[in-house]
């Protein structure tokens, strides 16, 4: 069975701060993929970043950048310098390989950047 | 390019009752996944469809169904309402089944009275 653990439920930062996002998951598969995704106010998923299994590297996307370690299971998000639009709930999740997988989603984490 | 669109975007309904939801792709999509999200449960996955075949299927009890049509647009059927079906409803497509990520639509609002 997948899981996706985000243990920060809610975050609150002050503008021009940096903050990480958590994301700890498990699966049996070899080969997964995972993902973040953005639910800003307006409610509409966002598509942020996917990670392969195979592919440790980390990526840096601007202000966001993604942390993959396979040895602990992690694939953290962290936001520099956080702007108010930031505001948002991230969701980490997970998927295996084939067509015939679901995708898991973690219980999300609420940021608030404060101005 | 025009977005995954949901119909209706709100609706409220009576327990007893059902409904139907749509979901159109983002055009050359093919597979269409629908998730309920609630403040306590989160984000959770009902089923997903390509080429018209449902391909996997979460736990939801049978009132939950579903089914996509040759143009690759999806219905959503809720029978037999309950409370606890109030919830936002996320539609969300990609090119096919897989790794691929997904582009998820606004959503409808179901609320059961």
């Amino acid at each position: 069975a997948q899981k996706v653990t985000q243990a920060q439920t809610e975050i609150s930062v002050v503008e021009k701060e940096d903050v990480t996002l958590d994301c700890v998951y498990e699966t049996r598969d070899t080969t997964y993929y995972l993902f973040w995704y953005k639910q800003p106010p307006s409610g509409e998923l966002v598509f942020l970043i996917r990670r392969n299994s195979f592919d440790e590297q980390n990526e840096i996307s601007g202000r966001y950048s993604w942390n993959f370690q396979k040895s602990t299971s992690s694939f953290n998000f962290t936001i520099t310098a956080s702007q108010v639009v930031d505001s948002a709930v991230y969701f980490c999740a997970l998927r295996g390989p084939g067509g015939y997988q679901k995708v898991t989603f973690g219980i999300g984490t609420k940021l608030q950047v404060i101005p | 390019k025009a977005g995954v669109t949901q119909t209706p975007r709100y609706l409220i309904k009576t327990r007893g009752q059902q409904v139907t939801l749509s979901c159109s792709p983002i055009s050359g999509h093919r597979s269409v996944s629908w998730y309920q999200q609630t403040p306590g449960q989160g984000l959770q996955f009902l089923f997903e469809y390509f080429s018209e075949t449902q391909r996997n299927k979460g736990n939801f009890p049978g009132r939950f169904s579903g089914r996509q049509f040759s143009n690759s647009r999806s219905e959503m059927n809720v029978s037999t309402l309950e409370l606890g079906d109030s919830a936002l409803y996320l539609c969300a497509s990609s090119w096919g089944p897989g790794e691929e990520e997904q582009f998820f639509g606004p959503g409808t609002r179901l609320t059961v009275l």
